[in-house]
């Protein structure tokens, strides 16, 4: 079945950085979608991407669909304690279920 | 964004007794929802698909007899565990889709922590 490589798996950053993580498949998508999960709760929709090469900003998060369909990154810039928790991306194929990354854990030190 | 709500939040029960758990669609209509399970550290594991109207589509591996679905309404899909153990402790999450064709998003519910003892 469609899997999602979703790298790094966790990073250690100081308040201020810069963060990229990507999401890699072996199929192609036609929608691709980042979420963050706090502790205990649901995901939350961050970003949306349908056009292959598009590129998208959601306040400091950007996110891009890889022209190929098969890849997409999400940036956060300038980091702030809030943005810890784990970000998930998930891709689309028409009306097909979500296949979900195994999730990239952010901490971040103030 | 779609809100989609989902009661409890947090549950103990004993073991062999049933759990419901409710998701609705708070500002739309949902034909379609979601359940998945989440172990900790862990991605979303999809149980199944919940459709309007007709019965729920599952998962490989996942006992449609242990995880009963009904989806009565376009905007409530409920999720049974059936003679809990202590193994399906879990924290359960559904999702419904807006939007249509290529284009959709899915919203999630806050979750439900389920811890049988």
């Amino acid at each position: 079945g469609q899997q999602l490589n979703q790298s790094p798996q966790s990073m250690f950053i100081q308040e201020g950085e810069d963060v990229s993580m990507n999401c890699t498949s072996s199929s192609i998508f036609n929608t691709w979608l980042w979420y963050k999960q706090d502790p205990g709760e649901g995901p939350v929709l961050l970003i949306a991407l349908y056009k292959a090469g598009e590129l998208t900003s959601n306040g400091r998060l950007t996110a891009q669909f890889g022209i190929t369909r098969k890849d997409s990154f999400l940036n956060i810039s300038a980091s702030i304690p809030s943005d810890v928790g784990i970000y998930f991306c998930a891709g689309q194929l028409g009306a097909q279920k979500l296949v979900f990354g195994q999730g990239t854990r952010l901490t971040i030190n103030p | 964004g779609a809100v989609v709500s989902q009661h409890p939040s947090r549950v103990i029960c004993k073991s062999g007794t049933s759990v419901k758990i409710e998701c609705r669609s708070l500002d739309f209509q949902a034909t379609t929802m979601f359940w998945y399970r989440q172990f900790p550290k862990k991605s979303l594991m999809l149980m199944a698909t919940s459709n309007e109207g007709s019965k729920a589509t599952y998962e490989q591996g996942v006992e449609k007899d242990k995880f009963l679905i009904n989806h009565a309404s376009l905007t409530l899909s409920t999720l049974t565990v059936t003679s809990a153990h202590p193994e399906d402790s879990s924290f359960y999450i559904c999702s419904a889709r807006v939007g249509g064709g290529s284009n959709t998003e899915a919203f999630f519910g806050q979750g439900t922590r389920l811890t049988v003892v």
